[in-house]
């Protein structure tokens, strides 16, 4: 069976400070990896998606970057952190890139104080 | 352009009530529909999606939708509604054949279930 993790689970950060957020996959090579930002109460918006290692596209520009270092895993950073960037962060992968059909994190809740 | 509407913000029904959530969508080719469930502080669950075929969709837990071509509709429906049911509820429409996995969220429906 598919698993996805992410982590941190919860951060806690100071505008203008870094940011790592990481999400991986188990038990299926090759997945299509997007990220989702949520305001707190609000919709989905897609941020970014890969498929395939090394391959990431940009939907919405947030002053945030992803990067695809394996095929496991997807990750979600910054250099220097807004306040607007608070927010729940979503990780998904799908089984094939046409199907509208994603299987989600559990998310990372991120607040920028 | 794709877009979503959900016209309810919030619903609130007692246990065992049946229950419906509006979904209207905007788009002109073919496309995806699908259901997802938010329980608070947690990822999205999908629920079910509608491709082709059969209108009536059966999901997971008891949630079946329908697809109206002519209503553009696609609403989610429970005939007897738990307590565990209440959670917010994303419509989400992706046209076939685009942009990799992009899914359009509507603005969320939370469904408040009154034990």
């Amino acid at each position: 069976a598919q698993t996805i993790h992410q982590w941190p689970v919860a951060e806690i950060k100071a505008v203008g400070s870094p940011l790592s957020l990481g999400c991986t996959i188990k038990g299926k090579s090759s997945p299509n990896l997007y990220w989702y930002w949520q305001a707190t109460g609000g919709t989905l918006q897609q941020l970014f998606y890969s498929i395939t290692v090394g391959q990431v596209e940009s939907v919405v520009q947030l002053n945030l970057s992803a990067s695809r270092p394996k095929d496991d895993q997807f990750i979600l950073s910054t250099e220097k952190l807004l306040l607007s960037h608070s927010g729940f962060y979503l990780c998904a992968w799908s089984l094939d890139e046409d199907t509208g059909q994603l299987y989600f994190g559990e998310g990372s809740k991120l607040t920028v104080l | 352009t794709q877009t979503v509407s959900q016209s309810d913000a919030h619903v609130t029904v007692f246990e065992g009530d049946s229950v419906e959530l509006r979904c209207n969508y905007s788009y002109g080719g073919s496309i995806y529909l699908s259901w997802y469930i938010q329980h608070h502080g947690r990822g999205l669950q999908f629920l079910l999606k509608y491709y082709s075929g059969n209108p009536v969709v059966q999901g997971v837990n008891g949630f079946e939708a329908e697809f109206s071509k002519s209503d553009s509709s696609f609403h989610l429906r429970k005939a007897s509604v738990h307590w565990s049911d209440s959670a917010v509820y994303f419509c989400a429409v992706s046209a076939r054949g685009s942009a990799l996995g992009r899914l359009h969220f509507g603005a969320g429906t939370q469904l408040i279930v009154i034990p």
